[in-house]
C-alpha cells in the first residue's frame, strides 16, 4: 500500500520567510514523489517531481530514502505563492497518484 | 501544454438521477485517466482508475455500481453517479497522463455535483 502524509493543515509565513512543507511517505518499493499546487480559482497542475531535482518558482524538494520524506522548501516566501499544495505519490511501475491531504500556504505581507 | 476539460464544471440534480461527467484530453492521447473526488477542504480521494477499452480499477470502499466510468475512446472517459443522493454532492475531478508518457498528470478543472 502507498501512503502520503502532509502533517500540517494550514502554514502561514510572513513574505520573504523561508518555507518548508512536509510530507512523508510510505511504500516498500521504489516510490516517484510529486509536488502539484493548486492556486485560488484554479486547477491542479504540476510543480516539481524528485526525478527532475530542478527549482520551481524557486521551490526544490529532495528525496530522503531514510526518513521517507519529501519536503517542500522556499528560502524566501512570496505573497503569489499562497496555494494549497499537495505531495504525491506513485508506486514503482505503478499507475495511479495518490495525495496527502493537502497543506494550505498562506503568505502574508 | 496538455489540457484536460471537464463539462459540466457545476451540475445540480434532483435526488434519484443519474448524472453524467465528461473527461476529455483536448490535445492528447490518454490511455489511462483518473477520477478523483474532492470533499470541502481536504484531500483528493482517488476513486478509479480509468483504462481505455477495459474496465476501470476502482479504490477499496468505492461502489463500482453506483459510480459508473466508461473509457470508450483515447481522448474521453465518462463518469456516471447513478441514484444520485445528497451525500454523493461533491467536486469530481478527472486526470490524464498522456500514452506511454510516465510521472505529470494533468487534471481538469472539475465539476461540482450538488444533489438536492
Amino acid at each position: 500500500a502507498q501512503r502520503v502524509t502532509q502533517p500540517e493543515k494550514l502554514l502561514s509565513v510572513f513574505k520573504g520567510a523561508p518555507v518548508e512543507l512536509k510530507c512523508n511517505y510510505s511504500y516498500s518499493g521504489s516510490p516517484e514523489l510529486f509536488w502539484y499546487v493548486q492556486y485560488s480559482r484554479q486547477r491542479l497542475q504540476l510543480l516539481l517531481r524528485h526525478i527532475s531535482r530542478e527549482s520551481i518558482k524557486g521551490f526544490t524538494a529532495d528525496l530522503n530514502k531514510g526518513e521517507t520524506s519529501f519536503h517542500l522548501k522556499k528560502p524566501f516566501a512570496q505573497e503569489e505563492d499562497s496555494a494549497m499544495y499537495y505531495c504525491g505519490l506513485r508506486g514503482g511501475g505503478g499507475n495511479k497518484l495518490t495525495f496527502g491531504t493537502g497543506t494550505q500556504l498562506k503568505v502574508e505581507l | 501544454g496538455a489540457v484536460v476539460s471537464q463539462h459540466p464544471s457545476w451540475v445540480i440534480c434532483k435526488s434519484g438521477t443519474s448524472v453524467k461527467i465528461e473527461c476529455r484530453s483536448l490535445d492528447f492521447q490518454a490511455t489511462t485517466m483518473f477520477w478523483y473526488r474532492q470533499f470541502p477542504k481536504q484531500s483528493l480521494m482517488l476513486m478509479a482508475t480509468s483504462n481505455e477499452g477495459s474496465k476501470a480499477t476502482y479504490e477499496q470502499g468505492v461502489e463500482k455500481d453506483k459510480f459508473l466510468i466508461n473509457h470508450a475512446s483515447l481522448t474521453l472517459s465518462t463518469l456516471t453517479v447513478t441514484s444520485a443522493h445528497p451525500e454523493d454532492s461533491s467536486f469530481y475531478i478527472c486526470s490524464a497522463r498522456r500514452t506511454g508518457a510516465t510521472g505529470e498528470l494533468f487534471f481538469g478543472e472539475g465539476s461540482r455535483l450538488t444533489v438536492l
